[in-house]
């Protein structure tokens, strides 16, 4: 079955950078690509951005274009989310999603962004 | 950016009832919208994908329906676990854009 496994929570200092891991398995990895989203507290849910598994293509988030990266590593079938310079505004869970129709999320990672 | 507007942003029913949660999409979208559901300190979880389709494992009760920039979920004989959070979200253009959510209480 499809499975999406994401790092643990994260706590960093204004100004820091994360990075967050999805790990997949249960399909064909370099089929599908992979959304990001983030929901701070009490709040809706964000689209970040998407990677393509085939050949890396991205599109972000304009809000975040100049602070985020995404990645992927073939050979352990795993996606990767860095967002820089972080604020105490990204603080938030944030998932990955099979992309395009999020049919399988992750469970969330929880980043905490605080002096 | 597509706006998606949900409607409402909370509704009261109960056990039994049958509800409809509507969004409205700012341009054409074709069929290309999912629907969520999210319980507390959880992850979404798909219920609907290309705007009619039913994930595998959700129940019947729960239906999705439109095309172009009018959408809805429906479901069926609210049970009460069905007492949550329900999001829409357009896959047709980036960025892809959720709706605001319907609190179902």
């Amino acid at each position: 079955q499809v499975q999406l496994v994401q790092s643990g929570p994260e706590v960093k200092r204004p100004g820091a950078s994360v990075t967050v891991s999805c790990k997949t398995s249960g399909y064909t990895f370099s089929n599908y690509g992979m959304s990001w989203v983030r929901q701070a507290p009490g709040q809706g849910l964000e689209w970040l951005g998407w990677i393509s598994a085939y050949d890396g293509k991205t599109d972000y988030a304009q809000s975040l274009r100049d602070r985020i990266t995404m990645t992927t590593d073939r050979s352990t079938s795993t996606v990767f989310l860095e967002l820089r310079s972080l604020r105490p505004d990204d603080t938030a869970t944030y998932y990955c999603a099979r992309a395009h129709d999020s049919r399988f999320w992750g469970q969330g990672t929880m980043v905490i962004v605080s002096s | 950016d597509i706006r998606v507007t949900q409607s409402p942003s909370s509704l009261s029913a109960s056990v039994g009832d049958r509800i409809t949660i509507t969004c409205r999409a700012s341009q054409g979208v074709t069929t290309y919208v999912a629907w969520f559901q999210q319980k507390p300190g959880t992850a979404p979880q798909a219920l609907i994908f290309a705007a009619s389709s039913l994930q595998s494992g959700v129940p019947s009760r729960f239906s999705g329906s439109g095309y172009g920039t009018e959408f809805s979920l429906t479901i069926n004989s609210l049970q009460p676990e069905d007492f949550a959070i329900y999001y829409c979200q357009q896959y047709d253009t980036y960025p892809y854009t959720f709706g605001q959510g319907t609190r179902l209480e």
